[in-house]
């Protein structure tokens, strides 16, 4: 049972590169979220999907785009990036809203330079 | 505004001590509020998950109390160990009609030292 998968686990891009990061869960979760997390804090929402077809915007989506073709996947697209979006990229799915846990993935970091 | 605090960025006890971290919000009103355990180079995984009409949870070694009167929640490692040592995370979910968005502090790290 693989929960919540995350690739690439590491990329260092050039500023203006852009590039797709991969988050597939196999728990037929409906809810799914993207955070970034920036050294010493907590998460900051940028993207969630309430199922496939559906995506809105969290706290910090600026410089991001998201698609939810699929119930198992929701890529989060960075184009043109810059030094700002260096930071730790989590993916989380969870079955319903409210009283359901939170399952992440083990991140990918990101560093523009 | 909104606001989640979680105290001090860094807590130090010694095994066998009880840990006590704390989690307090402003101009929320959580439906729900969870505890996150993250360690290095991972993704948080969840703890316990505790409802506005709950003043208590626990499981095996941790405890978890919500005072919304107060506006803060209590997470409490009993008979601590080295390998608790990580950083705890809260976070408070509103009602709302759909979203099922979780807000996060800025988490804890603690260090328990045998």
């Amino acid at each position: 049972n693989a929960g919540v998968t995350q690739t690439p686990k590491f990329r260092i891009l050039k500023i203006g590169q852009s590039m797709t990061l991969q988050c597939t869960q196999d728990m037929n979760h409906n809810y799914m979220y993207w955070y970034r997390q920036d050294p010493g804090m907590g998460l900051k929402l940028i993207y969630y999907s309430v199922g496939a077809g559906i995506t809105d915007k969290g706290e910090v989506p600026n410089g991001y785009n998201v698609s939810r073709s699929t119930t198992e996947d929701f890529p989060l697209r960075l184009e043109l990036a810059a030094p700002s979006q260096t930071s730790v990229y989590f993916c989380a799915s969870r079955r319903r809203r409210g009283d359901s846990p939170l399952h992440f993935g083990n991140g990918t970091r990101l560093t523009v330079t | 505004s909104q606001k989640i605090e979680q105290n001090s960025e860094a807590l130090n006890i010694q095994e066998g001590k009880t840990a006590t971290l704390t989690c307090n919000y402003t101009n929320y009103s959580p439906a729900y509020l969870q505890w996150y355990r993250q360690d290095p180079g991972r993704g948080p995984v969840f703890l316990l998950l505790i409802r506005e009409n709950e003043k208590e949870k626990r499981k095996e070694r941790l405890k978890v109390t919500f005072d919304t009167t107060l506006k803060q929640s209590l997470f409490h490692i009993t008979a601590s160990q080295p390998a608790d040592s990580a950083t705890y995370l809260c976070a408070l979910d509103v009602e709302d009609t759909n979203a099922g968005k979780s807000t996060f502090g800025d988490g804890t790290t603690l260090t328990v030292k045998p």
